[in-house]
């Protein structure tokens, strides 16, 4: 089982439209969680980092489950500069917050 | 721009050459990482640097890899003998955690190609 797995997509949305991404993570003890989005030949960037409380920046809202080790990214009202890769990420136990674990990130198009 | 850098950009390279990569993190970031991106796949740990000790390294980097970063600051990532299934985007990334800040920045990245 991968440490981290998303489901690839494509997502083909129209826009305005609202649009979730699933991520589970195999590892229980694992100690932080977040989005990274990353355009095509570009470097990722950070989204959001994932809190057991559930946290939310405008129309991004991200929320994790420990007892079912999933987090999931709600993008509402989606615009065409949204079209990315978003990429699951995971701090696994024993990192020391040093080494992260990427899914294979889940790919959103936006379209008029 | 005071973001991470790396260079080159992009390289070409024969089989069996040896290549190496440099990265410059955010001035003052202590630690420094060293992912490998190929296509399709999310980008995979290589290595990481407190300072100038690498006190990490993954099982994905092999006797051909070394990394090094002599005075804390920029660091070089080399392959030697490179083989095809080396061509992949090579990512730097730093952070902070001296200064609290533990976000990891990623550079723009180096795409090697071993024909």
């Amino acid at each position: 089982r991968k440490e981290v797995e998303q489901d690839p997509g494509p997502f083909n949305v129209p826009e305005g439209a609202t649009v979730a991404f699933n991520c589970t993570y195999s590892n229980s003890a694992s100690q932080s969680f977040f989005w990274y989005r990353q355009d095509c030949r570009k470097e990722p960037k950070l989204l959001m980092s994932v809190y057991s409380s559930g946290n939310e920046d405008g129309r991004f809202t991200a929320q994790l489950n420990r007892a079912s080790q999933y987090i999931s990214l709600l993008i509402r009202d989606s615009k065409l500069s949204d079209s990315a890769t978003y990429l699951c990420v995971v701090n696994p136990p024993g990192g020391g917050g040093n080494k992260l674990t990427f899914g294979t990130g889940t790919q959103l198009k936006v379209e008029l | 721009d005071t973001g991470v850098s790396q260079n080159p950009r992009h390289k070409i390279t024969k089989r069996g050459q040896n290549v190496t990569f440099r990265c410059d993190p955010i001035s003052e970031h202590n630690r420094l990482y060293w992912y490998r991106q190929t296509l399709g796949q999310g980008p995979e740990f290589l290595t990481y640097f407190q300072n100038e000790a690498q006190l990490e390294k993954s099982r994905l980097l092999s006797d051909r890899f070394s990394a090094e970063r002599p005075k804390g600051s920029f660091s070089t990532l080399e392959i030697q003998r490179t083989e095809q299934g080396d061509s992949a985007m090579y990512l730097c990334a730093s952070s902070g955690e001296a200064t609290g800040e533990e976000t990891q920045y990623f550079g723009p990245g180096t795409r090697l190609l071993v024909l």
